[in-house]
Parts: C-alpha cells; structure tokens; sequence
C-alpha cells in the first residue's frame, strides 16, 4: 500500500492568512483526495486532484478558497487561503491506487486559525 | 444521494466482551464498502473493502460481512488497543462516484 506524508503535521495561523499543505506519495498514483475533518466529525471531501488538469471541487467548495495543485503523480498541495476560524480542521490527503478500490491516508495537517 | 449511517455513536466493552458496530447504506448501486480505523490525532487506517452481498474478510479480531443494505464489523473478544473511532465509507457504482464516509463509531474497550 501507498505511504503517504504531508507538511506540516499541525499549525496555528493567523485569520486573514493563507496556508499551503503538501501531500507526499512514495509511488505514482493517478487519484489523489483532499478532506476536511472537523472535531469530532467524519470526512468531508473537499476535491479530487487530478494530474495534468484542474481539480474538481465538491459542492460547498470552491477554487478561490482552497486552490489545488498537482504537479505530477507523486505530490500535490492544498492551500487554506484567507482563514478564519471556521478554517480550524484536520486536513487529510489520500490516494486511491486503482478507481473503486480503497484509499490510503496521510497522517493528516491540523491547523487552528485564530 | 447517499447516505451512510454508523451505529452506536459510542461503544463502551470490557476487554474479552464481543460486540458488533453498524454501518447501514443507501445507494443505487455499491462499488465498494469500506472499514478504516482512526486513532486520536491519526489518518484513517484501512481494514476491509467488501464488494458485494455476502462477502465476508477477517484481520485478528476483526470480522466484516455485508449485507444489500448494511455491514457489520464484528469485534471478538476485545482488547484496550482496539480502542478507536471505525469509520465505514461507501462508494457508489456508476460513473465517477465519491466515496462517502458516516460519522463513526467510537469504540472504548476497558481493561
């Protein structure tokens, strides 16, 4: 199974700024995820990063707040940007190896705006 | 649109006492259902995928089955490291489908 780390592991940030999470796999995968979890929550999937194209964006998300990018198989970045408070979460990456097979996941970024 | 409901919320065992964690679904048709473990402060774990009515799978003291409308993840004789949030995610078949994750089950197992 894919390994996958993602920068930085945690970090409080002022309202107002912005905040980039790398996403780190140790093989070339083609779907790549990015969720939200809120305390005490379950996973919110924000967008599907796609390699060589834009992401695709769940409803309730958009690309000015959370631009995606995907330079190649093995790396993607989710940036926070203009955060609130609201913006406090557990930001998790995964990557599915095969389309409909399970997903693998980062150990997650927990951000604190304030 | 989907929807994935885990029950109990919480789930409280003396260590050895078995148990049973819920995960029922609603969609047109299934590509897949998964089990994952999370610890506090940790990524979901992957445990199972089970694709199709009657498919069981089994890791230690782990078993899963599924039904049309519902998994269960059937614990046998607990241990305190047990102890975590199971997640059960649903992926529905037909073109490009997200996967949909419920709410959790969080399990406490108790020397």
């Amino acid at each position: 199974s894919a390994v996958i780390s993602q920068k930085p592991s945690r970090d409080i940030c002022q309202r107002g700024t912005s905040l980039t999470i790398q996403c780190q796999v140790d093989s070339q995968v083609t779907m790549m995820f990015w969720y939200r979890q809120q305390p005490g929550q379950s996973l919110t999937l924000i967008a599907t990063a796609n390699q060589g194209s834009e992401a695709t964006y769940e409803s309730g998300f958009v690309i000015d707040k959370f631009p995606i990018s995907r330079p190649n198989l093995t790396f993607s970045t989710l940036t926070v940007s203009n955060m609130s408070p609201e913006d406090s979460s557990i930001y998790l990456c995964s990557v599915e190896e095969r389309r409909g097979a399970e997903q693998y996941f980062g150990p997650g970024t927990r951000l604190t705006v304030t | 649109e989907d929807q994935v409901t885990q029950s109990p919320e919480a789930l409280r065992l003396q260590e050895g006492e078995s148990s049973s964690l819920n995960c029922s679904y609603t969609v047109s048709g299934l590509r897949g259902l998964f089990w994952y473990r999370q610890d506090p402060g940790k990524g979901p774990e992957f445990l199972f995928t089970l694709y199709s009515a009657g498919e069981e799978k089994e890791k230690e003291r782990l078993k899963a089955t599924l039904t049309k409308k519902e998994s269960f993840l059937h614990i046998t004789a607990p241990k305190p490291e047990d102890s975590a949030t199971y997640l059960c995610a649903v992926h529905e078949s037909g073109g490009y489908q997200k996967v949909t994750f419920g709410t959790g089950t969080k399990l406490q197992v108790i020397p």
